[in-house]
């Protein structure tokens, strides 16, 4: 099964910050990631599809880029209700499988 | 309005078995794939199984002992999930779609435990 290696596990940010989470694959994955933010007792919320489409209602602030191996996810300028986990996973072959998470705290 | 609503959890005892079920409403439910996804507590969500066309795909850790399948005219999916274990336990979601899941049930728990 492909890995996917997030970085960092933890983040501490403040309201306007610009944050970068990034996610790696132990082999090329075209473009086929996805981004989800969850927040405590809710379902994964899609951000990101394709590695760069940004899902229809996300803020634009998210921003996806990369392809192959390596990927990044990019808040623009933090805002309090993006205080979440954070998970990329792939969706190139089965079992598709997620990064461990980037939990995303306020400073 | 897109709603998945999940079922059948709860508290089973190792080596026993239990029937999810996600009723699906609000989109042309026979045109779509449907996946399951697990997390355990305190960890990251684990793509469990996926329905596509006549296709079937299963996470290793649960082959050969959960079965997907799907009643197109009841709108729903079910994962038969037998010969379970401590490691089984978690929230259960169903997903729209084999993959870029843009809706969620609200999942429903399982416990394994004696």
């Amino acid at each position: 099964a492909i890995q996917m290696t997030q970085s960092p596990s933890s983040l501490s940010a403040s309201v306007g910050d610009r944050v970068i989470i990034t996610c790696r694959a132990s082999q090329g994955i075209r473009n086929d990631l996805g981004w989800y933010q969850q927040k405590p007792g809710k379902a994964p919320k899609l951000l990101i599809y394709a590695a760069s489409n940004l899902q229809s209602g996300v803020p634009s602030r998210f921003s996806g880029s990369g392809s192959g191996t390596d990927f990044t996810l990019t808040i623009s300028s933090l805002q309090p209700e993006d205080f979440a986990t954070y998970y990329c996973v792939q969706d190139y072959n089965y079992p598709y499988t997620f990064g461990q998470g980037t939990k995303l705290e306020i400073k | 309005e897109v709603q998945l609503l999940e079922s059948g959890g709860g508290l089973v005892q190792p080596g026993g078995s239990l029937r999810l079920s996600c009723a699906a409403s609000g989109f042309t439910f026979n045109s779509y794939a449907m996946t399951w996804v697990r997390q355990a507590p305190g960890t990251g969500p684990e793509w469990v199984s996926v329905i596509s066309g006549g296709n079937t795909y299963y996470a290793d850790s649960v082959k050969g002992r959960f079965t997907i399948s799907r009643d197109n005219s009841k709108n729903t999916v079910y994962l038969q999930m037998n010969s379970l274990r401590a490691e089984d336990t978690a929230v259960y979601y169903c997903a729209k779609g084999s993959h870029s899941w843009d809706y969620w049930g609200q999942g429903t728990l399982v416990t394994v435990s004696s």
